[in-house]
């Protein structure tokens, strides 16, 4: 069966050092994958998303990395921050979904001052 | 910006009620969603609807109906509430295939106790 998988320890790292959040999926070939950061008591919002074909994406401080041969994604948040801090949430889409995501169940990110 | 707006931010009912969640999005988005989310189990798909009065189900539909008669809005209804519907609903939308890269809008939640 189809299975997306996170880290579920959290990820405890001092301000200034590089986040790195992992993402690993099988029996699954998504066209693309998604990157959510939700705070508590909130809904998720949309960070990122990478294409099949794309090896690698910025924004800003973020970068995600996307190898459909290790099945596995990585999300990179350089000279975190404490407001960093939530939990992030990776994505599948399958085209022939009709638009429907297949969601990990998040890691959290704890960003010490 | 999308904005996804949800009726109740905390809801507290009694087992046996009838309860309507409702949400509103105002991007002409022709997807929407409503999942669950609970500790450790992660978002679940409840019910996706992808056109006016179209629906489909999702992961965990048992215990839900939906409705969408207006394209901008989708209520979730729990027929007979129950104490393991206890959760944070999430209502989320997005646009259809073609049009996006179907990232979706998520409303702030609704924390629904039933007891």
């Amino acid at each position: 069966s189809q299975k997306i998988e996170q880290n579920s320890e959290a990820l405890n790292i001092q301000e200034g050092k590089t986040a790195t959040l992992t993402c690993n999926y099988t029996n699954y070939s998504p066209a693309y994958l998604q990157w959510y950061r939700q705070d508590p008591g909130r809904g998720p919002v949309f960070l990122l998303l990478i294409r099949e074909n794309e090896k690698e994406k910025r924004k800003e401080r973020l970068k995600v990395t996307f190898d459909t041969t290790l099945k596995q994604s990585l999300f990179h948040i350089t000279a975190s921050q404490p407001a960093d801090s939530a939990t992030y949430l990776c994505a599948l889409v399958n085209l022939s979904n009709t638009g429907k995501l297949i969601f990990g169940q998040g890691t959290t990110l704890q960003v010490k001052p | 910006d999308v904005k996804v707006t949800q009726s109740s931010r905390y809801l507290v009912k009694r087992t046996g009620e009838k309860v309507f969640l409702e949400c509103v999005q105002d991007m002409d988005h022709e997807n929407m969603f409503w999942y669950r989310q609970d500790p450790g189990l992660g978002l679940r798909l409840i019910y996706f609807s992808y056109d006016v009065k179209m629906k489909e189900k999702g992961d965990i539909p048992e215990g839900y109906s939906v409705s969408r008669e207006k394209k901008e809005r989708f209520s979730l209804i729990l027929e007979s509430a129950s104490t393991n519907q206890t959760s944070m609903y999430l209502c989320a939308s997005s646009f259809a295939y073609g049009l996006s890269s179907y990232e979706q809008y998520f409303g702030p939640g609704t924390r629904l106790t039933v007891t």
